[in-house]
């Protein structure tokens, strides 16, 4: 069975800080997703990583896998108030028909002035 | 482009009671996923069809039903409505090709009393 885990599950960081999220699972994947999610809303897709050293960014944040670890890393560079959401990685089981995510926990990132 | 469209946003039912969640996708996708989200968790998948007439069991399917009679459409049903069902729902689909992200719908807020 599949398991993600995600530390940590809450952070607390001060506006121009540096931090990172780590997102680790249990068996061989080679896709993994995060997204984030406001209060109350739906989810958005941030990151796609489809490969071993993928890295992708996007304005202060970027995204790497690691398959041969079997760990993703979420940082956040400078970070501003408008990052507070919950960020969650989700990663797609090798094998499973019809590409079944399995979410982590999420981590609530709070970003103070 | 709608996207991802659920009905309806909210609903109280009392437990015993049925009722049917309908998901609406306008973007042609081969898979669509039925997701439950519950405070302080990540998302797990219900149900999942990875093409018109086909559903198959996720992660915690047991009190649920579906039908995908037209590609567009995934239906989740509730037959015998529980307190342990209040929850909030989230329907995705993505493409059945080599574009593997999910995209969400706004979410279903069911509360079971």
């Amino acid at each position: 069975e599949l398991k993600v885990e995600q530390n940590p599950l809450f952070l607390s960081m001060q506006e121009g800080k540096n931090y990172t999220i780590y997102c680790n699972y249990s068996t061989t994947s080679d896709r993994l997703y995060w997204y984030r999610q406001d209060p109350g809303k739906s989810l958005e897709s941030l990151f796609v990583l489809l490969s071993n050293g993928a890295v992708k960014q996007e304005g202060r944040l970027m995204a790497s896998l690691d398959t041969k670890a079997r760990l993703s890393t979420l940082h956040i560079t400078a970070a501003v108030h408008d990052l507070s959401a919950t960020y969650f990685c989700a990663v797609d089981g090798v094998g499973t028909s019809g590409s079944r995510l399995t979410f982590g926990e999420g981590t609530q990132l709070t970003v103070n002035p | 482009n709608a996207g991802v469209t659920q009905t309806p946003k909210f609903r109280v039912l009392k437990t015993g009671q049925s009722m049917t969640l309908l998901c609406a996708q306008d973007m042609n996708h081969e898979y669509m996923y039925w997701y439950r989200q519950d405070p302080g968790m990540g998302l797990r998948l219900i149900h999942y069809s990875v093409g018109e007439g086909t559903t198959a069991k996720g992660e915690v399917p047991d009190g649920y039903n579906v039908s995908r009679l037209k590609k567009q459409n995934f239906l989740l049903g509730l037959e015998s409505a529980a307190p342990s069902q209040t929850s909030v729902y989230f329907c995705a689909s993505r493409s059945g090709t080599s574009a593997y992200e999910q995209f969400f719908g706004p979410g279903t807020r069911l509360t079971v009393l």
